[in-house]
């Protein structure tokens, strides 16, 4: 499994877009790059998903680059309810590994008014 | 509504007295998932199940058992639950593995003294 890196944390100001960056480089050709975040304390969120190309829907858009080794997670107007940990995970789906999977301890951002 | 459901949400125990942590899902999923969650270690995954009858370990599945006996049921079961055991524990499934998204419940919130 490709492995994954995120700061452990950062700050954005409220109503500005927030840019949360992911080193994945050691993906393989099949895996798939994930984001979710999980708001204190609740059951985490599935937020996006996408294999090579820029994915958008109501929550966020995904940018991988065009070598897939790192990809950034675009929080287009951040407010104050954003505020959360978001995990970047990679999978490949039918593969053996598509069943166990551990979340790292992801990007804190805080939303600042 | 979709979701997933989890009981109790907190509970305080004693060491040794065994419990079952409660989870069910009203989305036909095939797979399941339970994890815990400890501060600076993210969510670790106890044991997971592929569809009925069908479980395998996670990365720390020490001191607890599953079962999978319907399709929308997977209760996480500590025997001999012991102060180590305390934590944030989550539920969660997908339609099928870990490419489709997986939706959490609220977490169940164990003490064991």
């Amino acid at each position: 499994d490709a492995k994954t890196t995120q700061p452990p944390s950062m700050d954005c100001a409220e109503g500005r877009a927030a840019n949360l960056p992911c080193n994945h480089s050691t993906i393989s050709g099949n895996e798939y790059v994930y984001w979710y975040r999980q708001i204190h304390s609740q059951g985490p969120q599935y937020i996006i998903h996408g294999l090579k190309n820029n994915e958008t829907n109501e929550m966020a858009s995904l940018i991988i680059t065009e070598d897939r080794k790192s990809s950034t997670l675009i929080l287009p107007h951040a407010t104050l309810r954003d505020t959360a940990v978001y995990y970047c995970i990679v999978r490949a789906p039918g593969t053996s590994n598509d069943y166990k999977l551990s979340f790292g301890a992801g990007t804190t951002v805080t939303v600042r008014a | 509504e979709a979701q997933v459901t989890q009981n109790p949400r907190y509970l305080i125990t004693v060491t040794g007295k065994k419990l079952t942590v409660t989870c069910s899902q009203n989305m036909n999923h095939e797979y399941m998932s339970w994890y815990r969650q400890d501060p600076g270690l993210g969510l670790r995954q106890i044991y997971y199940s592929m569809n009925v009858e069908v479980t395998d370990k996670g990365d720390v599945p020490e001191g607890y058992k599953v079962s999978r006996k319907e399709k929308r049921n997977f209760p996480l079961i500590l025997e001999s639950p012991s102060p180590n055991q305390t934590s944030l524990y989550f539920c969660a499934s997908s339609l099928s593995g870990l490419y489709s998204p997986l939706h959490f419940g609220n977490g169940t919130r164990l003490t064991v003294t």
